[in-house]
């Protein structure tokens, strides 16, 4: 157990509302990860945080912002939600670059 | 340009057998990390081992080994006596020193069949 907590689990939002999705680590890990997980692309990174308030984009960051105000919390929100944000999404931890990152269970988000 | 390549997309083996899931990478730091990470149906993302540029040594664990050659810039995983319970997706991973970045291969489905 990674000490990370992903909420919510699932969801379904309608196109064109926000969504956030919420990472919370008990660890008190440096890094933190949002990723997507997509059939054929596999795992593709959307931001990362290096620290409080530092985050930075990844490969796949448009409509996607994030924020962490806490080393705890790392917050994804979808400003408007497009049914290709449908997706599985992991939350990853890690101590130092170059670490092993550990992952949260995922969050199923379907927008309609 | 795809900095981990895993070229197999899906595998299936018959319960017992050896398989083996290749992982080529790409990347012009001397100072890297390599990882393997799994993903059985239940869809949690589990690791499995992480390798420092500087460690060529193959790696066994059980029934699980790992053969890392720079020369050829591959970090291959072997399972031995394959099982039902290896049946997952598996992922290889490319962390580089000069960035705060994991690089994910698009994986690999293994299925093994009873």
């Amino acid at each position: 157990d990674a000490g990370i907590t992903q909420s919510p689990r699932h969801k379904v939002t309608e196109t064109g509302t926000p969504v956030t999705l919420r990472c919370h680590q008990t660890e008190n890990h440096r890094y933190m990860y949002w990723y997507r997980q997509d059939p054929g692309h596999g795992l593709r990174l959307i931001h990362y945080s290096y620290g409080v308030k530092d985050t930075d984009k990844g490969e796949v960051s448009d409509g996607y912002s994030v924020s962490r105000s806490k080393t705890e919390d790392f917050l994804l929100t979808l400003e408007s939600a497009t049914s290709s944000q449908t997706s599985v999404y992991f939350c990853a931890i890690s101590l130092a670059g170059g670490n092993t990152i550990y992952f949260g269970e995922g969050s199923w988000l379907t927008v309609v | 340009a795809q900095k981990v390549t895993q070229a197999q997309t899906e595998i299936s083996v018959v319960e017992k057998e050896d398989v083996t899931l290749d992982c080529v990478y790409e990347t012009r730091d001397t100072t890297y990390y390599l990882f393997w990470y799994k993903q059985p149906p239940s869809g949690e993302l589990v690791f499995l081992i992480r390798r420092n540029s500087f460690d060529e040594q193959n790696e066994i664990s059980g029934r699980y080994s790992w053969n890392f050659q720079k020369s050829t810039s591959s970090f291959n995983f072997t399972i031995t006596a394959s099982q039902v319970v290896d049946s997952a997706v598996y992922f290889c991973a490319l962390s580089e020193s000069t960035g705060n970045q994991f690089y994910f291969g698009t994986g690999t489905s293994l299925t093994v069949i009873p």
